[in-house]
């Protein structure tokens, strides 16, 4: 069965702490993906990895960055948290599209409040 | 014109209604579309996958219409556990995707 796993399902932070989101996914896939999902906007892409170490910006990349040291793991930073930034966050995994990807599995989600 | 468009609903439709949703997309050279189904505080997963000649699985109909540039979502014999958020999937670039905003559906017993 496959498993994308995130490290917590529910986080409550002050305005300015660093904040770690850690995704871990058991499917040997290439690509990561972290979007942010509120009501209204729908799913909104923040970073993308294709590869260990490589990452791309996604649609709104600002205030957050990642880490993609291990092809398993991939790490969203909330460099200081802001209370915009309290969102619900979903981590994806997929094969590289050359191999067949493109279809998405996520991981349960994590709903972070930022006070 | 964006991306991808979904009429948001709610679409509220009794048990054993069919409904049917569309959604269109604005990349001419998109390939490959998908449904995604979301239930309340659950992450997306993969309902189906749509191809250039359709696909069914069991109540679900998945259409693509490229001329139009929009694909369907048609489900007959609604049951309760149909109520979800319906998420249109296009491609968005290299290795990337697009969601739609997304159409909830309830069926009303």
């Amino acid at each position: 069965d496959v498993k994308v796993t995130q490290s917590s399902r529910y986080l409550v932070k002050r305005t300015g702490e660093k904040v770690f989101l850690e995704c871990v996914q058991d499917m040997d896939h290439e690509n990561m993906f972290w979007y942010r999902q509120d009501p209204g906007l729908g799913l909104r892409l923040i970073y993308f990895s294709y590869d260990v170490k490589m990452k791309e910006k996604g649609d709104i990349p600002e205030g957050y960055s990642v880490s993609r040291e291990k092809k398993e793991r991939f790490s969203l930073i909330l460099e200081s948290a802001s209370t915009n930034q309290t969102s619900m966050y979903l981590c994806a995994s997929s094969l590289n599209v050359a191999t067949g990807g493109n279809e998405q599995f996520f991981g349960p989600g994590t709903r972070l409040t930022v006070l | 014109r964006k991306e991808v468009e979904q009429d948001p609903g709610p679409f509220n439709v009794p048990e054993g209604a069919t409904v049917a949703f569309n959604c269109t997309y604005s990349n001419s050279a998109s390939q490959s579309f998908f449904w995604y189904r979301q239930d309340c505080r659950k992450e997306p997963k993969l309902l189906m996958s749509v191809y250039s000649s359709g696909n069914e699985d069991g109540r679900f109909t998945a259409q693509l219409n490229r001329a139009s540039q929009y694909i369907s979502l048609l489900i007959r014999d609604s049951k309760l556990s149909d109520s979800a958020t319906y998420l249109c999937v296009v491609p968005g670039g290299y290795q990337k995707v697009t969601f739609g905003t997304g159409t909830k559906l309830q069926v009303i017993p």
